[in-house]
C-alpha cells in the first residue's frame, strides 16, 4: 500500500530552537517529494525534491530526500513564532498512465516565545 | 502573486440540501483540484480538472460532482448533503496539465453538515 508517514505528529519547542521534521514514503515508480507550509488553512509550498542528497534551502529552511532509505527531512533553523503551523509532506508517483499526489498527516509545529 | 479564492470560509447546511462550493484562479492555471482533509486522515483528492469542462475523479468522488465551465472556475457540488461530509474542503489550482507538484490552495471552506 502506498503510503507517506509523517514524524513526529506535533511538536513543541522554544524561539531559537532548531527542529527536524521527517517524511518517511512507500511508494513505486517515486516522481518527487514536496514540502507544504499550512497556516491557518492554506497549504503554501516549500519545497520539491527529487534527487537525493540535494539539499534545498530557503532562508532558516532546509530539505534533503534520501531515495535509498526512503525518506525526507526539514530543517528549521532558529526558529521564530512565525514557524508556528502544520508541516505537510506529499509524495508524487505515477500510477499506470496516471500521475498521483499522497500526502502525510503532517507535522504540528508550535513555536513558543 | 497567484490567488485562489474560494466563496465561503465556513458553511452550515443541513442534510440533504445541494451544495456549491466555488473556487476562483487568477493565473490562468490549466489544473484545478478539489481536496478534503480530515484529521487523522489527512488530505484527500475528490476530483481534479485539467482543462476547461474537462473532469476526472480522484480518490473519494462519491456522493461529490464537479463544474468547469470556465477555465478560471471549479465548482464542487453536493448533490445531497450528508453529515459525513463535514469537512475542510480545500480547492487548489497548478500552473499546467501534468504539473502536480507546486500546487497553489485557497483558504478553505469548513463545512459542517447538521
Amino acid at each position: 500500500e502506498d503510503k507517506v508517514v509523517q514524524s513526529p505528529l506535533s511538536l513543541v519547542v522554544h524561539e531559537g530552537d532548531t527542529v527536524t521534521l521527517n517524511c518517511s514514503y512507500e511508494v513505486t515508480n517515486f516522481r518527487s517529494l514536496l514540502w507544504y507550509k499550512q497556516e491557518k488553512k492554506a497549504p503554501t509550498f516549500l519545497f520539491m525534491l527529487t534527487s537525493s542528497g540535494i539539499e534545498k534551502k530557503s532562508g532558516r529552511l532546509s530539505s534533503i530526500l534520501d531515495k535509498k532509505e526512503l525518506f525526507s527531512i526539514l530543517n528549521i533553523t532558529a526558529t521564530q513564532t512565525g514557524d508556528s503551523a502544520v508541516y505537510l509532506c506529499a509524495v508524487l508517483y505515477n500510477a499506470g498512465n496516471n500521475r498521483k499526489l499522497i500526502w502525510g498527516l503532517g507535522t504540528s509545529l508550535a513555536v513558543n516565545p | 502573486d497567484v490567488k485562489v479564492t474560494q466563496s465561503s470560509r465556513y458553511l452550515v447546511k443541513r442534510t440533504g440540501e445541494k451544495v456549491f462550493l466555488e473556487c476562483v484562479q487568477d493565473m490562468d492555471h490549466e489544473n484545478m483540484f478539489w481536496y478534503r482533509q480530515d484529521p487523522g486522515l489527512g488530505l484527500r483528492l475528490i476530483y481534479f480538472s485539467y482543462d476547461v469542462k474537462m473532469k476526472e475523479k480522484g480518490d473519494i468522488p462519491e456522493g461529490y460532482s464537479v463544474s468547469r465551465e470556465k477555465k478560471e472556475r471549479f465548482s464542487l457540488i453536493l448533490e445531497s448533503a450528508s453529515t459525513n461530509q463535514t469537512s475542510m474542503y480545500l480547492c487548489a489550482s497548478s500552473v499546467t496539465r501534468g504539473v502536480y507538484e507546486k500546487l497553489f490552495f485557497g483558504s478553505g471552506t469548513q463545512l459542517s453538515v447538521l
